[in-house]
């Protein structure tokens, strides 16, 4: 059980290019999400997935895009980098969408936009 | 609106002797809580969590919380540090749109 998997751990962009992060959960978890962590602030909320077929815009969605692909997968998409994306991307799962239920984060993804 | 204030962003504590990380939030309902540990380039995981259940939760390696709701608090303790515990400490409250609203962390260091 590999829990969640994120790609890549590391990505350095210039501005304006674009790239697509990978997060995948083997828990068969219904719900999944996308934060962002930058120094000195807890987790934001970027989009979120209840369900599979089902995404909704988090805290700070401005600049990001969401693909659920299926029940395993959930990616987050920068269409155009800026360096205000500068930050440490988690992913994280859980089995339902239920405020109690406990999530469960991938390692994550550390992006410099120069 | 759900927030959420961990004071002292960096701990020092020495192994052995007992940690303390301090929590309150404001929430117009009572809410649920939950403390998430970071190890250095890791993510978060779980420590304990608060459901309006017994009051005092037990949590992994030793941690404890006592939710006191008359306070708007949720400390995390533990009797007696160990060097893994130096790690950064998330206190996490739960909103009414179902998201959840995280402090800005506690970074703890142990001293041998």
């Amino acid at each position: 059980n590999a829990g969640v998997t994120q790609t890549p751990k590391f990505q350095v962009l210039k501005t304006g290019q674009s790239m697509t992060l990978q997060c995948a959960q083997d828990m068969n978890h219904n719900s999944m999400y996308w934060y962002r962590q930058d120094p000195g602030m807890g987790l934001r909320l970027i989009y979120y997935s209840a369900s599979e077929g089902t995404t909704d815009k988090g805290e700070v969605p401005n600049g990001y895009n969401v693909s659920r692909l299926n029940k395993r997968e959930f990616s987050l998409r920068l269409e155009s980098a800026a360096p205000s994306q500068t930050s440490v991307y988690f992913c994280a799962s859980s089995e339902l969408a239920e405020i109690t239920d406990t999530q469960y984060f991938g390692p994550g993804t550390r992006l410099t936009v120069l | 609106a759900q927030s959420v204030t961990q004071l002292d962003s960096h701990v020092s504590v020495s192994e052995g002797t007992p940690v303390l990380l301090r929590c309150n939030y404001s929430s117009s309902y009572s809410p649920s809580l939950f403390w998430y540990v970071q190890h250095p380039n890791k993510g978060l995981q779980l420590l304990l969590k608060y459901t309006s259940a017994a009051t005092l939760v037990k949590g992994i390696n030793g941690f404890e919380a006592e939710f006191k709701k008359s306070e708007t608090s949720f400390h995390l303790t533990k009797p007696s540090a160990h060097m893994s515990d130096a790690a950064e400490y998330f206190c996490v409250v739960s909103r009414v749109n179902n998201r959840l609203a995280f402090g800005k962390g506690n970074q703890v260091v142990v001293i041998p």
